[in-house]
């Protein structure tokens, strides 16, 4: 069966300090990545996906950055971290073809103070 | 714009009635729809979703939700509410064109004892 891993579960970060949140995927090949944020409890905004190694798109400008080192690893990065990153952040993965649902992490919760 | 739109920031129910979390969408052609429920400080747990068929789809825990075209809403239902369905579910929807699901913003279910 697949499962997904995210770590770390919180994380407290002063402004200015680099970012780096990590993803990884088991069971599965060649799945398609996803970074969401959500803020406030409410509404999940996505950040970055990713459909093969390398290949990374991002839907909104930021201070963010995403990698994709390896076919199942999907990690969210940062230079300098600033007050409105803090938020909490979801790793997802879903099958690279056909239309199904995607599968979440159990996220991190980021506080940059 | 194709979204999903979720009309009620929260819901409150008594234990053991019926509830209805109700979800619109606005996107052409044929959609496909989800249902994911969060609980606090954790990822999204996907509940069902409907991709083409029956309009009553049947998922975990008890929920379903019925997909209605003529009114583009895709309201999920659970028959007798429990106090441990208190969360928070969200609607989501896939589109042609895009990887990624867009998900609304959300609806606060409370049951109450």
């Amino acid at each position: 069966s697949q499962t997904i891993h995210q770590w770390p579960a919180t994380l407290v970060q002063p402004v200015g300090s680099p970012l780096s949140l990590e993803c990884t995927v088991e069971g599965t090949s060649n799945p398609n990545l996803y970074w969401y944020r959500q803020a406030a409890g409410r509404g999940l905004q996505l950040l970055f996906y990713s459909v093969g190694i390398g290949q990374i798109s991002s839907e909104v400008p930021q201070n963010l950055s995403a990698s994709r080192p390896q076919d199942r690893q999907f990690i969210l990065s940062s230079k300098k971290l600033l007050l409105s990153d803090s938020g909490f952040y979801l790793c997802a993965w879903s099958l690279g073809e056909g239309w199904t649902e995607a599968f979440f992490g159990q996220g991190t919760r980021l506080t940059v103070v | 714009a194709q979204s999903v739109a979720q009309p009620e920031d929260q819901v409150n129910v008594a234990e053991g009635n019926p509830l209805t979390v109700k979800c619109t969408y606005s996107v052409s052609g044929n959609p496909y729809l989800f249902w994911y429920v969060q609980y606090p400080n954790r990822g999204l747990q996907f509940l069902l979703k409907y991709i083409t068929g029956d309009n009553l789809v049947k998922g975990s825990y008890g929920f379903e939700a019925e997909f209605n075209k003529s009114q583009t809403s895709f309201h999920l239902k659970k028959p007798s509410a429990l106090v441990s369905d208190s969360a928070l579910y969200f609607c989501a929807v896939r589109y042609r064109g895009r990887r990624a699901l867009t998900f609304g913003s959300g609806t606060r279910l409370q049951v109450q004892p």
